[in-house]
Order: structure tokens, then sequence, then C-alpha cells
């Protein structure tokens, strides 16, 4: 059964840069059947689609976001990343990987199929 | 960009009762790329249905959903006191890639 687990530091201090991983279980991500995505969602709120990678390195990034972020992916790790840059407190929030798969277009990866537990990431001095 | 306005924001309801949820799409969206995700508390999203009705594995067969163009609905028949939670409408368009309803919050009396 496939899981993805994130991991990185609980608390960035303003300005600084926000890293996270997510680990990939049960699976392999070096496959072009699907991507991989960062979502987030700050605290009471709804969700907010942040980047997303595919195995081959191939990267699509929410515009409103773009100029802050990195995603990349380590295929020997099986895992991938998030670096998000300038971070302000609005930039807390509860940040996910999932996996994004496709409902009919092969090329097209439509939806979030599976999606890890989620991790916390507060932005305070 | 493609907004999705989810209705209604909250909805309370009892158990055995039937839950309809609308998701309203600025422009139209194509009904493959259409998803719905249940959020319970303290929880990551889990998928419920994509391509607009398709049932995610092990989803019961009380969550339907249907829809095409810029209106969607997710039904759920015979509310159970597990289904209290948050549901989003989720779309594949151009950019941003991926967009979200703002969640309608339902609540079991």
């Amino acid at each position: 059964q496939l899981q993805l687990q994130e991991s990185g530091p609980g608390l960035v201090k303003p300005s600084e840069t926000l890293s996270l991983t997510c680990t990939v279980s049960g699976g392999s991500i070096s496959s072009s059947t699907y991507c991989w995505g960062w979502i987030r969602q700050p605290p009471g709120k709804g969700l907010e689609w942040i980047g997303s990678i595919y195995y081959s390195g191939s990267t699509y990034y929410n515009p409103s976001l773009k100029s802050r972020v990195t995603i990349s992916v380590d295929t020997s790790k099986n895992q991938f990343s998030l670096k998000l840059s300038s971070v302000t407190a609005a930039d807390t929030a509860v940040y996910y990987c999932a996996r994004a798969d496709s409902s009919g277009n092969y090329y097209v990866k439509d939806y979030f199929h599976y999606w890890g537990q989620g991790t916390l990431v507060t932005v305070s001095s | 960009e493609i907004v999705l306005t989810q209705s209604p924001g909250t909805l309370s309801l009892s158990p055995g009762e039937r839950a309809t949820l609308s998701c309203r799409a600025s422009q139209s969206v194509s009904s493959t790329y259409l998803a719905w995700y249940q959020q319970k508390p303290g929880q990551a999203p889990r998928l419920l249905i994509y391509g607009a009705s398709s049932r995610a594995t092990g989803i019961p067969d009380r969550f339907s959903a249907s829809g095409s163009g810029t209106d969607f609905t997710l039904t759920i028949s015979r509310l159970e006191p597990e289904d209290l939670a948050v549901y989003y409408c989720q779309q594949y368009g151009s950019s941003p890639r991926y967009t979200f309803g703002q969640g309608t919050k339902l609540e079991i009396k």
C-alpha cells in the first residue's frame, strides 16, 4: 500500500527558507504514470496547491507562489522535496504531499489519490 | 484562473438524511477533471470521487456525484455520524493546474 510521509522542521523564522521532504514507500516514485505534488492548508482554511513534479524532474508551480518555490525529486531515495523561500506568517500551514493520478487521459494527472498525513509548519521568530 | 465556489458553506443534517453539496465553476470544467475529497477533523483529505462521478476504491455507494460544465454535485444518501467532515471539490486546469473550492462543512445533528 502506498504511503507518503512528510518530514522537516516544524518552525521556520520569517524571511528564511522552508524545506520539507516527502518519502514515498510501497511504490516507486520513478513512474511516468503519476506525478507528485505539494498542497498546503493554513489553520482553519482551505486547500492550496503549491506545485507538482514528475520523476523526470519536470515541474509545475502555482503562479501565486512560483517565484518562491522549488520542488525537486530524488529517485534514488524515493523522495521529493519542497523549498519555499522568504517565508512570512502567511506561509504557516499544514503541508501535505500527495500523488496525482489520471482519471482518463494518461498525460493528465488530474486528481490527488494518495496523501501524506501532513506536517504543520509555523513561521515565527 | 478557474474559481470553484462551493455551497452551502455549512450544512447541518440528521443521520439518515440526504446531503446535497454544490460546486460551481467560474468557467466550464472538463467533467473528467473534477474530483471531490472528504477531510475529517485532524486528518488529511481523502479522495472520494474522480472524473466527476467515479468513486475511489473503498468509498461506500452512499456517495455519488454528477455534473458537467460549471455545475457539479456531491450527494451523500443516508447520512451517518462518521460523515462529519469538510468536503472539497477540485478541478484540473491550465493555470494554476489544480484549484480547490473553499469547502462545505457537513455537520451531523
